[in-house]
């Protein structure tokens, strides 16, 4: 069984269009994450949610709306694609854990999805 | 200043050798997590290792290992025996700060990657 999903795992789409990329996680953690990879291999956060709820909103533009119906899924939505939002998007999940001043936790990434706008 | 630094763009190791890759890291925090992924050519990220700062031996699994110099700032991967299957981008990547209600913030910082070939 795949730990983490996404759908599709390529998407090729005019400019200006609105696209969704699905994310679902199956190892029950709690905290689900969007990172951005560019054409240079650059990886960068882009949100992540903790139990539905948003905690990092890392400066990315207001056409990117993320949206969890439930803690096994989040979802990437995108308005008005442009030229530049061509990348690889991952999703990834962790469970972290916080005992005694040590903590662990690890992210378990999806497939990817590759973006391409024309 | 950068938070992760991979200064080997690309390397070329010949099988069977061992083959270190480099990190450094810069953070004030004294909880931070250090993690290897690896991404072929097929595209996905792999967890390999995870070193914590307060761990206080090296991490190893299986044939990967984590040299963590802490006063130096260094978190090296280390390959040994290495396959042509290793050949693909590493990415050294730092988690910093963890616990109490801050759940849901440990976002992965990641360096810029280094290319492995094995060559046969």
């Amino acid at each position: 069984d795949t730990a983490v999903s996404q759908t599709p795992k390529y998407l090729v789409t005019q400019m200006g269009n609105d696209k969704s990329i699905k994310c679902e996680q199956n190892l029950g953690h709690d905290t689900m994450y969007w990172y951005k990879q560019d054409s240079k291999k650059f990886l960068k956060i882009m949100f992540s949610y903790n139990n539905k709820e948003l905690i990092i909103n890392e400066t990315v533009p207001n056409r990117f709306s993320p949206k969890s119906p439930d803690k096994a899924h989040l979802n990437l939505h995108i308005n008005s694609l442009e030229l530049g939002d061509s990348a690889v998007y991952f999703c990834a999940s962790s469970q972290a854990t916080w005992a005694g001043g040590a903590g662990t936790d690890t992210q378990y990434f999806g497939p990817g999805t590759r973006l391409t706008v024309l | 200043a950068q938070k992760i630094t991979q200064t080997q763009p690309g390397m070329f190791v010949q099988e069977k050798e061992a083959v270190t890759l480099d990190c450094t890291y810069d953070t004030s925090d004294p909880s931070y997590g250090l993690f290897w992924y690896k991404q072929p050519s097929s595209g996905e990220m792999i967890f390999l290792i995870y070193q914590g700062s307060y761990d206080q031996q090296n991490a190893t699994e299986g044939r990967y290992s984590l040299n963590f110099q802490k006063a130096r700032k260094s978190a090296n991967l280390v390959i040994s025996a290495s396959q042509l299957g290793d050949s693909a981008m590493y990415f050294c990547a730092m988690r910093e700060g963890l616990g109490g209600a801050n759940f849901g913030n440990e976002k992965l910082t990641f360096g810029t990657g280094t290319r492995l070939t094995i060559i046969p």
